[in-house]
């Protein structure tokens, strides 16, 4: 199946300081991204929804200011979490969606991102 | 709202024995259902599709579905299991409702096969 990088795979990160993920296709053209945040223990949470150069769509009940997102080419998007706090802490994962194969999702490895 | 139920949070099975993971929908119009895996700290691992055509869908690792339209299920199974199944497990439905048609999860089943 088509494969999606996200980098980094965890990080870790003090209080008020800014923290960007990417995640990349690395075999086709993702013409739609998602970025997902997960709580241990529990389901994916969609947090936005993105094509190509435009804007985000984010889900009811997430910042949009806190949590940046660009998707500025068809394999690349990004997730900046600003000012991040203690409670940002969790693993975020992204997922893209191909332009040929529209019913499948292909996902990132995810993000463990620590906030001291 | 389309969405999918996963009533049991865990199922143990015996190594070499069969497993059936539950999968319930609710949706408007024809679901498009998936199933995908979770490893520890990792992402999610596409298993199996059914849009349309026959009901016992076929899909990686030895794994396979069957959608029972009367019932409202997408059961995922495997005729002998393995140690290294043991994973989350979780069940979506595309939201055509949509703009995006995005995934809508189940709130997940871990798998435990016990040697």
């Amino acid at each position: 199946g088509a494969v999606v990088s996200q980098h980094p795979s965890r990080v870790i990160c003090k209080s008020g300081t800014s923290v960007k993920i990417e995640c990349r296709s690395l075999d086709f053209q993702a013409t739609t991204m998602f970025w997902y945040r997960q709580f241990p223990k529990q389901s994916l949470m969609l947090m936005a929804t993105s094509n190509e150069g435009s804007k985000a769509t984010y889900e009811q009940g997430v910042e949009k200011d806190k949590f940046l997102i660009n998707h500025a080419s068809l394999t690349l998007s990004t997730l900046t979490v600003t000012s991040a706090h203690p409670e940002d802490s969790s693993f975020y994962i992204c997922s893209a969606r191909e332009a040929r194969q529209a019913n499948i999702q292909y996902f990132g490895a995810g993000t463990r991102l620590s906030v001291l | 709202a389309q969405s999918v139920a996963q009533p049991e949070d865990q199922v143990n099975v015996a190594e070499g024995n069969p497993l059936t993971v539950k999968c319930t929908y609710s949706v408007s119009g024809n679901p498009y259902l998936f199933w995908y895996v979770q490893y520890p700290n990792r992402g999610l691992q596409f298993l199996l599709k059914y849009i349309t055509g026959d009901n016992l869908v076929k899909g990686s690792y030895g794994f396979e579905a069957e959608f029972n339209k009367s019932q409202t299920s997408f059961h995922l199974k495997k005729p002998s299991a393995l140690v290294s199944d043991s994973a989350l497990y979780f069940c979506a439905v595309r939201d055509l409702n949509t703009g995006f048609q995005k995934l809508v999860f189940g709130t997940g089943t871990r798998l435990l096969v016990s040697p």
